[in-house]
């Protein structure tokens, strides 16, 4: 079945670099997401990547997609402490619905 | 601005009680979806709308209920079948394209609902 799966706590040194790692299981999935939660918050959206493309950069953001592995990464850049939140990954099914990883909590130390 | 607005953000439900959750929404989006967060947790599907008057149940549909009535609101009641509650709920709202497609999910802020 589908399933989407995430590592769950990272911590990193502030300017440091972040990577957030997720594995999805829908092939024919055409949207990758990186969302992003703040403490009590709601989800935002911080980018996405079509199926067919390998790269995405956007500013600090890179997201790299190795579809032979299934496998999705978010690359943050000079990581902040404001930052810290819990990063979401998803794959939209082949019912138009979304699936969600568990999320990975960032830890920013100052 | 254009966005998804949750009320209220937070709400207390007695035993035995019905309470509903607003979602509303001006970004003119088809789809509107409802999701549950438990802690520790990722995001499960309650219900999902892809056009006005229809809505499909997701992964969690029991002890919940939904409607649609207009394309900028879609409210979702927790009736007192739904024995654990508490958690965030999230509302989201896309554009639809095609039966099968959509557009990025955004998000409202949530409503906390919690059990007296």
């Amino acid at each position: 079945g589908e399933d989407v799966e995430q590592s769950l706590f990272l911590s990193v040194r502030e300017g440091d670099s972040s990577v957030i790692n997720c594995t999805y299981t829908d092939s024919s999935s055409t949207y990758l997401y990186w969302y992003k939660q703040e403490p009590g918050a709601g989800l935002q959206l911080l980018t996405y990547i079509f199926s067919n493309m390998d790269m995405k950069q956007d500013q600090r953001l890179t997201v790299l997609l190795n579809k032979k592995d299934k496998h999705l990464s978010l690359r943050i850049a000079d990581t902040q402490t404001g930052d810290s939140a819990i990063y979401f990954c998803a794959e939209n099914s082949n019912t138009g619905k979304l699936i969600f990883g568990q999320g990975t909590t960032l830890q920013v130390k100052p | 601005d254009g966005g998804i607005t949750q009320s209220p953000k937070y709400l207390f439900r007695k035993e035995g009680q019905n309470v509903t959750l607003s979602c509303e929404q001006n970004l003119n989006h088809d789809a509107m979806y409802w999701y549950r967060q438990d802690p520790g947790q990722g995001l499960r599907l309650i219900y999902y709308s892809q056009i006005v008057n229809d809505f499909q149940k997701g992964d969690i549909a029991e002890g919940y209920s939904v409607s649609r009535e207009k394309k900028e609101s879609f409210p979702l009641t927790v009736t007192s079948a739904q024995k654990n509650p508490t958690a965030f709920y999230l509302c989201a709202s896309s554009i639809r394209v095609g039966q099968y497609s959509n557009q990025p999910q955004h998000f409202g802020d949530g409503t906390r609902l919690s059990i007296l």
